[in-house]
């Protein structure tokens, strides 16, 4: 149950997009569409923000998107602003019921 | 409103034992699985366990089997989480989380967490 690897920060002005990679294997990201994103700001709980690779909950904005290819996810967020300043972490499913995270991505808005 | 609200962190020695609580209202529980999820302080999310909406199904991440044991009552709308043979690395905040359902794997709401400290 290797944990997903995600870039430790990233960054961009208000406004820009930015994107934010997860990393897997061929036995979670890449053997199925069961990958989801959250968003937890600072001493709050985690958000479900995207899940299946690409669908949006309910009252989350469509500035957020996400995307996979191969053994690689990502989340997109467009037209960043000030309140999208938060941690990020991806999670896949990967068989037998088990679920490992990626390790986390600070987003900073400039 | 869903709602998720866990209850019975405490700080406890390394070897002992502690049973997380999970009080859940605003769906249906019984047609939901169940996950906890936990978070070190400072740290990033681990998945430690799921139950299927009747119980009778478990499953644990590597770091947890054979020491943790989660179980629900759906009579009570409540998820639980015995926890033995802690240890130090399992202090962190513990988050119930309800499963999005439809074969879909994703937490889609989440509770505020309750913190276990394992300290001598």
């Amino acid at each position: 149950q290797s944990a997903l690897t995600q870039p430790a920060s990233v960054s961009g002005s208000p406004g820009q997009s930015i994107t934010i990679s997860c990393t897997g294997t061929s036995s979670d990201v890449g053997s199925y569409n069961l990958v989801s994103w959250y968003q937890q700001h600072p001493g709050k709980a985690p958000k479900l923000m995207i899940y299946e690779v690409s669908k949006r909950p309910s009252g989350v904005s469509n500035r957020f998107s996400g995307s996979k290819s191969g053994n690689t996810a990502s989340l997109t967020i467009s037209g960043l602003q000030a309140e999208d300043e938060a941690d990020y972490y991806c999670c896949s499913y990967a068989g037998s019921s088990t679920s490992p995270f990626g390790g986390g991505t600070k987003l900073t808005v400039l | 409103e869903v709602q998720l609200v866990e209850s019975g962190g405490v700080v406890v020695q390394p070897g002992g034992s502690l049973r997380l609580s999970c009080a859940a209202s605003g769906f249906t529980f019984d047609d939901y699985a169940m996950h906890w999820v936990r978070q070190a302080p400072g740290k990033g999310l681990e998945w430690v366990s799921l139950i299927s909406w009747d119980g009778g199904s478990t499953y644990y991440a590597d770091s947890v089997k054979g020491r943790f044991t989660i179980s629900r009552d759906n009579s009570k709308n409540s998820l639980y989480l015995q926890m033995n043979s802690l240890r130090a690395e399992d202090t962190a905040l513990y988050y119930c989380a309800k499963d999005i359902g439809t074969g879909g794997w994703a937490f889609d709401y989440w509770g505020q967490g309750t913190l276990v400290t394992v300290s001598s």
